[in-house]
C-alpha cells in the first residue's frame, strides 16, 4: 500500500541551529501536508502543499514540495525552544478521503 | 466554535472492561477519523465516516467499533478492553471538498 517515510525520526539541535525533516511518498501526491504536534498536545495542521515545486514560507519555517510531488521538506531557520515537538508530513490516500501519515520527526530544542 | 472535543481526557480500565470515546465537532464537517498513536510513534487510523450513517475501517479497526448517527457526533466504542489497547486516542474532521485534519485534544486511556 503506498507508504509516506519522513527521515530522521529524531533530530536535538542547539538554539539557534537550522533544521529540516524529510519526507518521502511511494506514490505521487496530489497535496502533502504538514502538522505540528506539540508534546502532550494534538496534531495542529501547518500548511498543505499542492503544485509541484511549490515553495511556501510562514515565518522560519519553509515548506517545498518536490518536482515529481513524491517528496518533502520542512525547514526552520534558527531554531527556537517554541519549535519543540513532532513534525508530521501526510499525503491523501489515492482517491480516498483518507491521509496517510509518516511516522514524524521529533524535534528537541536545546535552551 | 468549539471545533473538535473528545470526552473523556484521561480513563482507565481494567481488562475486559468496554467504554465508549466521545467526539463532537460543531463545523458541520462531513469526514470524521479515529486514530490511535502510541508512546513516540505515529497515528494509525481506526475506523473513518465520510457522513451521517456511513462507516468504514481503517489501518486497525480489530477490538473497536463506531457509529455517525449525525454529522456532529462519531463515538468509539472499545469491547473487552486490552492491555494492548493503551493508548492516546485522536478525533479528527475534515470540511467538504478538502482532506485537512482537524484534530480533537485526545483520550488518553490506559488498560490494566
Amino acid at each position: 500500500g503506498q507508504q509516506v517515510m519522513q527521515i530522521p525520526q529524531y533530530q536535538h539541535v542547539q538554539e539557534g541551529e537550522d533544521f529540516t525533516t524529510y519526507c518521502n511518498s511511494s506514490t505521487t501526491l496530489s497535496n502533502i501536508q504538514w502538522y505540528k504536534q506539540r508534546p502532550g498536545g494534538h496534531p495542529v495542521f501547518l500548511i498543505q502543499l499542492v503544485k509541484s515545486g511549490e515553495v511556501k514560507k510562514q515565518k522560519r519555517l519553509t515548506f517545498q514540495f518536490g518536482e515529481a510531488k513524491k517528496n518533502s521538506s520542512l525547514h526552520i531557520t534558527a531554531t527556537q525552544t517554541t519549535d519543540v515537538g513532532t513534525y508530521f508530513c501526510a499525503g491523501p490516500q489515492g482517491g480516498s478521503e483518507k491521509l496517510v501519515f509518516g511516522k514524524g520527526t521529533k524535534l528537541t530544542v536545546n535552551p | 466554535n468549539a471545533g473538535v472535543t473528545q470526552t473523556p481526557k484521561f480513563r482507565i480500565l481494567k481488562i475486559g472492561q468496554s467504554m465508549t470515546l466521545q467526539c463532537a465537532q460543531d463545523m458541520n464537517h462531513n469526514y470524521m477519523y479515529w486514530y490511535r498513536q502510541d508512546p513516540g510513534m505515529g497515528l494509525k487510523l481506526i475506523y473513518y465516516s465520510v457522513g451521517a450513517g456511513i462507516t468504514d475501517k481503517g489501518e486497525v479497526p480489530n477490538g473497536y467499533n463506531v457509529s455517525r448517527s449525525t454529522t456532529e457526533d462519531f463515538p468509539l466504542r472499545l469491547e473487552l478492553a486490552a492491555p494492548s489497547q493503551t493508548s492516546v486516542y485522536f478525533c479528527a474532521s475534515s470540511p467538504p471538498g478538502t482532506d485537512t485534519q482537524y484534530f480533537g485534544p485526545g483520550t488518553r486511556l490506559t488498560v490494566l
